[in-house]
């Protein structure tokens, strides 16, 4: 069974740091492109970042560039996100999204909720 | 940016058709996928690529495209339908794009 299991959400201060970590199992993770999706409370579903299977392709929403950093392990069947100098507008529930091929986003976690406030 | 838009709520009668409809440059290039949200869970995709359903999506669920409009239809909709419904899709940047998301309401 696919899991994707995310986790290091939590309370940051305005400028603040916060890695997010996405845990999978149930499938051969380095063989599929992996996303992040975000979800403002009571908004739309908005992308964040994708990195390729192997991990040398990356690319990220415009409102996070330069702040966010999305990496894996594939040893550790692992995606991650670094997320700089955070905002009030990065509060959101935080998805990692797997991304079948020619199938869009087909498992998603469970999502981890990011609050930031001072 | 390529930008994606949907009607931001679209209602249907019990058991008749509806369509939803997802607007952007990109679907002239890209097949979009379409997903459904529940209150409280994470999106669930219904529709990928031209017009298929992962397993498990009833066959009420289909997708069809035209030019720069990509359509979710529903034919038959039932109560358990209603939901937020977004359309995704990806840019030639590489970008993935979410369109702001429609809510279904079932009568």
């Amino acid at each position: 069974e696919v899991q994707l299991v995310e986790s290091g959400g939590g309370l940051v201060q305005p400028g603040g740091s916060l890695r997010l970590s996405c845990a999978a199992s149930g499938f051969t993770f380095s063989s599929y492109e992996m996303n992040w999706v975000r979800q403002a409370p009571g908004k739309g579903l908005e992308w964040v970042s994708y990195i390729s299977s192997s991990g040398s392709t990356i690319y990220y929403a415009d409102s996070v560039k330069g702040r966010f950093t999305i990496s894996r392990d594939n040893a550790k069947n692992s995606l991650y996100l670094q997320m700089n100098n955070l905002r009030a507008d990065d509060t959101a529930v935080y998805y990692c999204a797997r991304e079948g091929l020619g199938m869009g986003f087909d498992y998603w976690g469970q999502g981890t909720l990011v609050t930031v406030s001072s | 940016s390529s930008e994606l838009t949907q009607d931001p709520a679209v209602s249907v009668a019990l058991g008749q058709r509806v369509r939803i409809t997802c607007q952007g440059d990109s679907l002239r290039s890209y097949y979009a996928s379409w997903y459904q949200q529940k209150p409280g869970q994470a999106p669930v995709v219904v529709i990928y690529g031209k017009n298929n359903r992962p397993s498990g999506i009833p066959d009420r669920f289909s997708g069809s495209s035209s030019g720069n409009t990509a359509s979710l239809t529903i034919t038959g909709a039932q109560a358990e339908d209603e939901a937020d419904y977004y359309c995704n899709s990806r840019d030639r940047s590489g970008n993935r794009v979410f369109g702001g998301g429609t809510k279904l309401t079932v009568l």
